[in-house]
């Protein structure tokens, strides 16, 4: 039980192009959803906190502007980086909760701009 | 804020042998403490999780154990195997005030066979 599906896994795009994650909770319904960016042999770094129906809390140097979080239903959560540059390449993870228990994590998304 | 420092940064132990991980943290309010283990190309995955209100926790090789009064929470790996390679990153939270993890800076851990 509480799987988390990301997709895409992998993609790669040219510099200037928007870039839509998706972060699902397949057997359960997330009351919150977390979005991590994870650089090579580093630490998770978290980005923002989303709630079902409400906005995103950004963790402070995220720009909402640019990393725009979607949380539109219990088990879905989206993440669009805007007109990503190649400073923007990174792997990004989400993780979905119910209520006040463990996070559970999703395979990540490597995402790399040309 | 909470900070959560983790050492070693590296961890290299033969088959069968155990292995240690040792996490500090500051905030004396964070009362949840999870261990999770990332493979390369992969997802964090919860191997074992404690909360303030007790000790120790054990789960068949895996065993967690906490001194709330020092701040520190260790992860004990016996008998390892070379599937137990990859990451692992302790955490910490603040369990009813957000549930935002806190995560240390990971342990790359090396099982040779």
């Amino acid at each position: 039980g509480a799987v988390v599906s990301q997709h895409p896994s992998w993609v790669i795009c040219k510099s200037g192009t928007s870039v839509k994650i998706e972060c699902r909770s397949l057997d359960f319904q997330a009351t919150t959803m977390f979005w991590y960016r994870q650089f090579p042999k580093q630490s998770l770094m978290l980005m923002a906190t989303s709630n079902e129906g409400s906005k995103a809390t950004y963790e402070q140097g995220v720009e909402k502007d640019k990393f725009l979080i979607n949380h539109a239903s219990l088990t879905l959560s989206t993440l669009t980086v805007t007109s990503a540059h190649p400073e923007d390449s990174s792997f990004y993870i989400c993780s979905a909760q119910i209520g006040g228990g463990p996070q559970h994590f999703g395979d990540g998304t490597r995402l790399s701009i040309l | 804020g909470e900070n959560v420092e983790q050492h070693p940064s590296t961890l290299s132990v033969q088959e069968g042998d155990s292995a240690v991980i040792k996490c500090t943290y500051s905030d004396s309010a964070s009362n949840y403490f999870p261990w999770y283990k990332q493979e390369l190309g992969k997802g964090p995955q919860l191997i074992i999780d404690i909360r303030s209100n007790v000790g120790e926790k054990k789960d068949q090789r895996i065993a967690v154990t906490l001194n709330k009064t020092a701040k520190h929470f260790s992860l004990h790996i016996t008998e390892t195997q070379p599937e137990d390679s990859a990451v692992y990153f302790c955490a910490a939270s603040i369990r009813n005030a957000g549930n935002m993890l806190t995560f240390g800076g990971g342990t790359r851990l090396m099982v040779k066979p």
